[in-house]
């Protein structure tokens, strides 16, 4: 079975923190993606890589970076976290190509205080 | 204008009633087409792509009108188990690989 998990479901931090959300997919996909979702905005593209230590940024990079060291772990980091990051942080995995179905991870709620 | 724009509803539907949304994309040269189901508090699923001539899964009907750029989901005999937003996701930059996803409908099935 299909399997996207985050490192946490719910994290509070406080302005300034530097924050790291980890992404483990087992599904070896070459693909991973980091979205946030706001209400009213939808999920907004931060990064996406398609191979180890390849990436490419999305619609809303700025405030963020990621590291793909290994195949099956994309991670966000956040170097000064900022109360305008909190939102909710998803990240997806699919298969090499364009366009395949992406499959998500349950999502981590972040608070920035 | 966004690239993919979607009514947010709510749509609120009685079971067995046949509900339909539609959703307009801005890039002429998308080539990709899908449907989405995000439960509450839940992460997005996919619910069906969208094929050029139109495709049918169970009670579920996706469309595709490239002169006027937009895609449909028609769901028929609702259950209260289709309560769920439903995202439009369309490969907005034909350039990148990654698929740009509406802020999604909310329907929502009342006994």
């Amino acid at each position: 079975d299909v399997k996207v998990t985050q490192s946490s479901r719910y994290l509070v931090k406080r302005t300034g923190e530097k924050v790291f959300l980890e992404c483990v997919q087992d599904m070896d996909h070459e693909n991973m993606f980091w979205y946030r979702q706001d209400p009213g905005l939808g999920l907004r593209l931060i990064y996406f890589s398609y191979d180890v230590k390849m990436k490419e940024k999305g619609d809303i990079p700025e405030g963020y970076s990621v590291s793909r060291e290994k195949k099956e772990r994309f991670s966000l980091i956040l170097e000064s976290a900022s109360t305008n990051q909190t939102s909710m942080y998803l990240c997806a995995s699919s298969v090499s190509g364009t366009y395949n179905e992406q499959f998500f991870g349950p999502g981590t709620r972040l608070t920035v205080l | 204008r966004k690239e993919v724009e979607q009514d947010p509803g709510p749509f609120n539907v009685p079971e067995g009633a046949t509900v339909a949304f539609n959703c307009t994309y801005s890039n002429s040269a998308s080539q990709s087409f899908f449907w989405y189901r995000q439960d509450c508090r839940k992460e997005p699923k996919l619910l069906m792509s969208v094929y050029s001539s139109g495709n049918e899964d169970g009670r579920f009907t996706a469309q595709l009108n490239r002169a006027s750029q937009y895609i449909s989901l028609l769901i028929r005999d609702s259950k209260l188990s289709d309560s769920a937003t439903y995202l439009c996701v369309v490969n907005g930059d034909t350039g990148r690989r990654a698929l740009t996803f509406g802020s999604g409908t909310r329907l929502q099935v009342q006994p």
